[in-house]
């Protein structure tokens, strides 16, 4: 079946460092979705990339979707102790009803 | 606007005993998944309804897990009986059309322990 993998399984970055994960899918992929879950909490949706080659933007983090449309990455400039948590891409499988969830990168930032 | 409500938050229960799980979706929405996570690892989807219909159920253990949507609203899912592995985090999400291009909302999730 589908995978979707995701590199690094877990990085413990200082506070002002700048962090990326990446995605990979096994499967070209029509669109991704990236979600973020705090320590104890749900995921929470952040953004959808749809086109080839997209970036994103929203402050400090970056989104982007590969040109070949099989992965994907996420950075996050100068991080800060709010950014902690799980970072989930998801993306849909074959029949595209429903989403994948890769395997996320836990982020910890020290003060 | 409300979001996803779920309950119970936390159950225990030992293995062989059977639990269930209740979801109140967005307003509005058609379609609500349920997801199990095991620590450390994503969300896996267990069942996915639209409306009051099943999408997906192919990761579903049928022998033992049971879910319904039976007004097109509110959902239930049931364990019976539990093995110690079903100690996981249950999610519920909802989403207002189906697919994999919306945007999923999910509750706080219900973290059960079987001992």
């Amino acid at each position: 079946g589908q995978q979707v993998m995701q590199i690094p399984q877990y990085q413990h970055v200082q506070e002002g460092e700048d962090f990326t994960t990446y995605c990979n899918s096994s499967t070209t992929l029509s669109n991704i979705q990236w979600y973020k879950q705090r320590p104890g909490g749900h995921p929470v949706f952040l953004i959808q990339l749809v086109k080839s080659g997209e970036v994103k933007k929203q402050k400090r983090l970056t989104f982007q979707f590969g040109e070949a449309k099989k992965n994907s990455s996420l950075h996050i400039t100068a991080t800060q102790t709010t950014d902690v948590g799980t970072y989930f891409c998801a993306g849909p499988n074959t029949g595209f009803q429903k989403l994948v969830f890769g395997t996320g990168t836990r982020l910890l930032v020290s003060p | 606007e409300a979001g996803v409500a779920q309950s119970p938050r936390y159950k225990i229960i030992e293995k062989r005993q059977s639990v269930a799980f209740w979801c109140n979706p967005i307003s509005g929405h058609a379609t609500l998944y349920w997801y199990q996570q095991i620590l450390g690892q994503g969300p896996k989807l267990l069942i996915q309804f639209q409306n009051n219909g099943v999408v997906d159920d192919s990761q579903l253990p049928k022998d033992r897990f049971s879910a319904e949507r039976l007004k097109g609203v509110d959902s239930t899912l049931k364990i019976q009986p539990a093995k110690l592995e079903d100690s996981a985090v249950y999610l519920c999400a909802s989403s207002l059309m189906g697919g994999s291009s919306y945007e999923q909302y999910f509750g706080p999730g219900t973290r059960l322990t079987v001992t």
